[in-house]
């Protein structure tokens, strides 16, 4: 699976929108864009997914760029609640596939 | 649905002591991980299981570490013996077999001290 680069921590003011950068320039065609975020002392929780198109659900949007090398993932209105660290993770999907966590970036919501 | 149940939620232990950790995934979940986090080493992925058949253990530190999964609802860590550097937050995870691209779902965690 492809690597990603994320930066170790970044601030944001309630209300605002969060956008976290990933890169992941040696990803192959059939790897998929995840993003999971951990909020403190509880399991990682998955937030959303792509492959080449943009994406949206209730949580998060999720641009992938034309070439695929990077992604931001877009919290519309960031809340207090939204303070966590989030993962960025190339994977191909096929069933039953390992997730492979690295370090991930440290958002920290303030009001 | 009730999510991933992990059992127990804390657990001290005396050095030495066999552990066990217990693990429930969700209903119709084919595939199980089970993952350790430490401040150090962050998350890492020890085992995983397809259809309750181990696939790659080649996360699982040393011998003292094993896993089973008897079944589709159940599966089991276990240190023996367990020693302080055993000290983490120990999670499980589950996924359907049959959605590809869907995400993982983690439990809340065993976090483990061993004295």
């Amino acid at each position: 699976d492809a690597k990603t680069t994320q930066p170790p921590s970044m601030d944001c003011a309630e209300g605002r929108a969060a956008n976290l950068p990933c890169n992941h320039s040696t990803i192959s065609g059939n790897e998929y864009v995840y993003w999971y975020r951990q909020i403190h002392s509880q399991g990682p929780q998955y937030i959303i997914h792509g492959l080449k198109n943009n994406e949206t659900n209730e949580m998060a949007s999720l641009i992938i760029t034309e070439d695929r090398k990077s992604s931001t993932l877009i919290l519309p209105h960031a809340t207090l609640r939204d303070t966590a660290v989030y993962y960025c993770i190339v994977r191909v999907a096929k069933y039953g596939n390992k997730l492979v966590f690295g370090a991930g970036t440290i958002l920290r919501v303030k009001s | 649905d009730a999510g991933v149940i992990q059992s127990p939620r804390h657990e001290v232990t005396e050095m030495g002591q066999e552990v066990t950790l217990r693990c429930k995934p969700i209903s119709g979940h084919n595939s199980l991980f089970w993952y350790r986090q430490t401040m150090m080493r962050g998350l890492e992925l020890l085992i995983y299981f397809n259809n309750n058949v181990p696939i790659d253990d080649s996360g699982m530190p040393e011998d003292r570490f094993s896993a089973k999964m008897p079944n589709a609802s159940f599966s089991t860590l276990k240190i023996q013996p367990s020693e302080p550097r055993d000290s983490a937050v120990y999670f499980c995870a589950s996924s359907p077999f049959d959605r590809a691209n869907y995400g993982y779902t983690f439990g809340s965690g065993t976090r483990l001290t061993v004295v």
